[in-house]
């Protein structure tokens, strides 16, 4: 058990498609993670939330729209995707922001779009 | 800005064997936090160990250890008696003090154990 779920583990769409992932933790973490990792690149980190508030956007397209509705629950809604954002998507938590201690991750979600 | 560079692709190593993993970083800063990261098939990362900048000694974590070189910005990781299940990518990580959110990664370290 990772504490960290994500579901679900695959996903193939078509880019007119519209799309969820979830992520779910029940840790007691108080900040959330999206991070996106392609072959051979550094892992990407996509969107933060921190007590159920966005606090960092990397610049990513509006193509991809997160959502906290509580501090267990993250969705990431994909709508009209391109074939260049098929990779692994990462959730993670932490019990604050910041902390020393390391993130803790979810499986993923491996999205290929078609 | 911070960078974090793993120059070892793919490193293979002889069951019970020991492996060193390299990490240098980039960085302005004298108080930091680094990471080592495993991923295996499964896909799910695992923190393996830590370290803080302002400590001199090394971290270690059973048979994960890491040689911390400040000056260099080198932030190894060794890994003794290597076993087949410390098959998996890893991945180096940075974090300022000052930043509360982001994680500067390294590309990865694909390590193979040999039976």
């Amino acid at each position: 058990e990772t504490g960290v779920t994500q579901t679900p583990r695959h996903l193939v769409m078509g880019m007119t498609n519209k799309k969820s992932l979830k992520c779910e933790q029940h840790l007691g973490h108080n900040a959330m993670y999206w991070y996106k990792q392609s072959a051979k690149k550094p892992l990407e980190l996509m969107f933060v939330y921190s007590l159920e508030e966005r606090v960092e956007n990397n610049s990513v397209p509006s193509r991809f729209s997160p959502e906290c509705p509580n501090s267990s629950h993250l969705f990431l809604h994909l709508h009209t995707l391109q074939p260049e954002d098929s990779a692994l998507y990462l959730c993670a938590s932490s019990p604050t922001q910041g902390t020393f201690y390391g993130y803790t991750f979810g499986s993923g979600t491996r999205l290929t779009v078609v | 800005a911070q960078t974090v560079t793993q120059s070892q692709p793919e490193m293979s190593v002889q069951e019970a064997e020991t492996v060193t993993l390299s990490c240098t970083y980039d960085t302005s800063e004298s108080d930091y936090y680094l990471f080592w990261y495993k991923q295996p098939p499964s896909r799910q990362m695992i923190l393996v160990i830590r370290q803080e900048a302002y400590k001199q000694q090394n971290a270690t974590e059973n048979r994960f250890s890491v040689n911390f070189q400040k000056a260099a910005k080198s932030f190894s990781l060794k890994i003794s008696d290597s076993q087949l299940g410390d098959a998996a990518m890893y991945f180096c990580a940075y974090r300022s003090t000052d930043s509360n959110y982001q994680l500067i990664w390294g590309a990865g370290t694909k390590l193979i154990i040999k039976p």
